[in-house]
């Protein structure tokens, strides 16, 4: 079974905040990383496809961080609003046998941003 | 809005019953995905099809199956539902599902499944 792990579950902070939060994926058979923001009511959107090791990204006040040795992505969020409440998924794609091409999900760190 | 279209939105049925879930992937993605996402557990991946051939299973039930039709919309069957089907189910389409391609997923907005 292929494990991928985020946290924290939920994360609650005020208006103006800076935040982080974690997504562990196995270290072996790395093909991409992937981040989604999914908010209530919406569809999953896209925010990142991170492929190699030491990638940083930034889309306005979100950056993300990509460590394939250890297996692990950084995602931040920069003086939060409350227009970023939402749930943040990171999904692992391996690149060979049973792991090819499908994307491996975790089960999301929920943000909360308080005016 | 992602391009890619499913229907109903919200469906409640009984247990036993049969139900369609139906698929539009974006313009020109030839690839189709469908999630499961039931309360507590992240978006679990059932089935992909690519130019209307299965490409990956995943973790889908033998009651459940799917197809995708030559104008490349797609239909997951969900039969003998129980209680426990109750989820959201997502749709998600991609250009080209090769191992060179990064494989971005659009994901649809996802059905809800109330089985009472």
């Amino acid at each position: 079974i292929l494990n991928v792990e985020q946290s924290p579950q939920s994360l609650h902070v005020q208006e103006g905040d800076s935040t982080n939060f974690t997504c562990s994926f196995p270290s072996s058979n790395f093909y991409a990383l992937h981040w989604y923001r999914w908010e209530t009511a919406k569809s999953p959107e896209a925010l990142f496809v991170m492929t190699l090791n030491g990638d940083e990204k930034k889309k306005g006040r979100i950056s993300a961080t990509l460590n394939t040795k250890e297996g692990y992505s950084y995602l931040y969020i920069k003086g939060s609003q409350p227009e970023d409440s939402a749930t943040y998924l990171c999904a692992f794609r391996g690149d060979r046998g049973s792991t090819l091409g499908r994307l491996y999900f975790g089960r999301g760190t929920q943000l909360t941003v308080w005016p | 809005d992602s391009g890619v279209t499913q229907t109903p939105k919200h469906l409640i049925t009984a247990t036993g019953q049969r139900v369609t879930l139906r698929c539009s992937p974006r313009s020109g993605d030839l690839s189709v995905y469908w999630y499961q996402q039931s309360l507590d557990q992240g978006l679990q991946f059932l089935i992909q099809y690519y130019n209307g051939e299965e490409r990956a299973k995943g973790n889908i039930l033998e009651r459940f199956s799917a197809q995708q039709f030559p104008d490349l919309h797609s239909e997951l069957n969900l039969s003998s539902l129980e209680l426990g089907d109750s989820a959201l189910y997502f749709c998600a389409s991609s250009v080209d599902p090769t191992p060179s391609s990064y494989n971005e997923q659009f994901f649809g907005p996802g059905t809800r499944l109330t089985v009472l």
